[in-house]
């Protein structure tokens, strides 16, 4: 089952900050994230696992709520490189298969 | 190391023509992934391999087939093309998974098919 992204699409001016949330009806083994530039491969971003722990990647972070199922993923104080679509990709506890499902994507503008 | 490797870049196909999307991974990475990406969509999976010689199916694995006779090349094959199998198509590779650290998938640059 396809993870849910949210929002689908969000427009920031530099510095402002950002908040992509992504949510599962199943229970989440790890939740990856990757940032894709028009015509480009995605590219990682982090991988959490399940324990509610919080990564950060320079002002990019993101944590993981195992009682919702969720992954947020924070983007603070925006810059132009910010620019692009960010999926989730979600991994299922018992699942065993060494798969990811992603989400359909959120696309980030940061505008000057 | 150059990381994954797909050719060709882009390549249009008449329905009916088959062809093989190349893979090939230098960090000698047992986890390899084949992934279509359709305009505006996410990511899904068509193959995956976790070792020379282990395959198994993915998402939407129907009108594709792969094989892994080595470490590092996972060949994607078409069959019989479709307008459906117009899209972008990943090849990932991962040196793990469920180990912490380990995970982390690595992309090519893509392969644009266009069917018509």
């Amino acid at each position: 089952q396809q993870p849910v992204q949210s929002p689908q699409a969000v427009i920031l001016r530099e510095g402002e900050d950002a908040v992509i949330n992504c949510s599962s009806s199943k229970a989440l083994y790890s939740v990856h994230w990757y940032r894709q530039k028009h015509g480009e491969a995605p590219v990682f971003l982090m991988i959490l696992l399940k324990g509610g722990e919080q990564k950060g990647h320079e002002k990019i972070s993101a944590s993981f709520n195992e009682k919702k199922q969720q992954s947020s993923l924070y983007l603070t104080a925006s810059q132009l490189s910010y620019s692009g679509t960010y999926f989730c990709g979600t991994e299922y506890s018992g699942a065993g298969s060494y798969q990811l499902t992603f989400g359909k994507g959120t696309k980030l503008s940061v505008i000057p | 190391n150059a990381g994954v490797t797909q050719t060709p870049k882009f390549r249009i196909l008449k329905i009916g023509q088959s062809m093989t999307l190349q893979c090939t991974q230098d960090m000698n990475h047992n986890y390899m992934y084949w992934y279509r990406q359709d305009p505006g969509m996410g990511l899904k999976l068509i193959y995956y391999s976790v070792g020379a010689g282990i395959t198994d199916k993915g998402e939407v694995p129907n009108g594709y087939n792969v094989s892994r006779s080595t470490t590092e090349d996972f060949p994607l094959r078409l069959e019989l093309a479709a307008p459906s199998q117009t899209s972008v198509y990943f090849c990932a590779s991962s040196y793990g998974a469920g180990l912490a650290g380990q995970e982390t998938q690595y992309f090519g640059p893509g392969t644009r098919l266009l069917v018509l």
